[in-house]
């Protein structure tokens, strides 16, 4: 069993819908849960960062996260052409300095 | 303020070759992380280090691949007799001194063993 789990999609929208994103992962520590962005042939951006538990909101996205049921979101509101790409969850046990799990990453596609 | 740069962004190689692929941090970035990135696969750390030591390396393969952070200069990742499943993206992120979590990440070397 993978520490992180992400369906790889594609996930294909039109533009204006409401997207969710989602991982699973199997290992209670994790403290630190992060989203980030790639598009093709460049590198991941952090998008959204949180800290244990809870809700947290930029712009647009919304990032979500249960411990108790070992589950993180993302939401993209009023979803753009623009926000194709590779989305990935990654997560940490501790802050700074130590390695970070990744998802495998699902590929969204937003039609015009 | 420019990014975390790498170099080369494309390199091929024949098996049983060496690559060596270069890291600059950020500006006032003392700790350097590698990932490696599979063709539809998530980004696998490989290793952390910061200014001449290697912090953590759990994630290197114990044979033909080596890091390195000298007090000067880049970050050098190198793969000795490179093989075709070597063939990746590889990945630095690095962050500050204070070893934030927030890393940012450069745009990759592209390695193709032929």
């Amino acid at each position: 069993q993978k520490e992180v789990e992400q369906d790889p999609g594609p996930l294909s929208v039109p533009e204006g819908a409401i997207v969710s994103l989602n991982c699973t992962y199997s290992n209670s520590a994790f403290q630190y849960f992060m989203w980030y962005r790639q598009y093709s042939r460049k590198g991941p951006e952090l998008l959204m960062y949180t800290y244990s538990s809870g809700n947290k909101e930029d712009g647009r996205f919304t990032a979500q996260v249960d411990k108790s049921s070992k589950y993180i979101s993302l939401f993209i509101r009023d979803s753009q052409p623009s926000d194709s790409a590779t989305y990935l969850c990654a997560m940490r046990l501790q802050a700074g300095g130590f390695k970070t799990i990744f998802g495998a990453g699902t590929r969204l596609f937003v039609k015009a | 303020n420019a990014g975390v740069m790498q170099n080369p962004r494309h390199l091929v190689r024949r098996r049983g070759q060496e690559a060596r692929l270069r890291c600059s941090p950020m500006k006032g970035h003392s700790h350097v992380y590698w990932y490696r990135q599979l063709p539809e696969e998530g980004l696998k750390f490989m290793v952390y280090l910061q200014k001449e030591n290697i912090i953590d390396e759990s994630g290197m393969p114990k044979e033909r691949f080596s890091a390195e952070f000298p007090k000067e200069g880049p970050s050098i990742l190198r793969i000795q007799q490179v093989v075709r499943g070597d063939s990746a993206a590889y990945f630095c992120a690095s962050s500050p001194e204070t070893g934030l979590t927030e890393a940012f990440f450069g745009q990759g070397t592209r390695l193709t063993v032929v």
